[in-house]
């Protein structure tokens, strides 16, 4: 079975601060995907990644920025935290470039409270 | 571009009772589609899938055809269970459009009492 692992499952910070989010899958997959998840609003592309090193903007990228330096591994940062950036936090990973036929597999999600 | 337009909830239902979730799609190319289940406190799961028209997806009794002349995808279930309370999401990817990305609804709150 895919495993797709998130750092924290609950996390708690303050406004300006830095603030990292790690995602690790353990099945060799290119693509990898940050999502924001918020009542009413269903779930938010935030960025993704193609492969390692490679990044595209999803469909609410201001406020963040991602870290792609090896396969297994995505982060999402935080420049500023800012409490309209509290939400819960999905990574996905999927298989196969061309493949979009194939599901992403998600991890827990990480809860993330701006104080 | 693609959306996914799935029924809102809540619903609240009876053990045993029969349980469809509305989803309709608009998409470019030829898109797969997919149902999503999320149960409190954790990430989404795969539900279960289908890729071209016709296809029918199942998996834990639930089942969804893929309906190309309606554009619709629904998820079914003949008898749900209290285990069945969770948030459904609908969601395609287009490999026409060239874009990796899910275009997910807004998700269905399901729960069943006993």
């Amino acid at each position: 079975d895919v495993k797709v692992t998130q750092s924290s499952r609950y996390l708690v910070k303050r406004t300006g601060e830095k603030v990292f989010l790690e995602c690790v899958q353990d099945m060799d997959h290119e693509n990898m995907f940050w999502y924001r998840q918020d009542p009413g609003l269903g779930l938010r592309l935030i960025y993704f990644s193609y492969d390692v090193k490679m990044k595209e903007k999803g469909d609410i990228p201001e406020g963040y920025s991602v870290s792609r330096e090896k396969k297994e591994r995505f982060s999402l940062i935080l420049e500023s935290a800012s409490t309209n950036q509290t939400s819960m936090y999905l990574c996905a990973s999927r298989s196969h470039p061309q493949g979009s036929n194939q599901p992403q597999h998600f991890g827990d999600g990480t809860r993330l409270s701006i104080l | 571009g693609n959306s996914v337009t799935q029924m809102e909830g809540p619903v609240t239902l009876s053990e045993e009772a029969f349980l469809t979730i509305n989803c309709t799609y608009t998409a470019t190319g030829y898109p797969s589609l997919f149902w999503y289940v999320q149960y409190p406190g954790e990430g989404l799961q795969l539900l279960l899938k289908a890729t071209k028209a016709d296809d029918k997806g199942s998996n834990k009794g639930f089942e969804a055809t893929y309906r190309k002349e309606t554009t619709s995808f629904h998820l079914e279930k003949g008898s749900v269970q209290v285990s069945d309370s969770a948030v459904y999401f609908c969601a395609l990817s287009d490999a026409f459009s060239n874009d990796y990305k899910l275009s997910f609804g807004a998700g269905t709150t399901v729960t069943v009492r006993a």
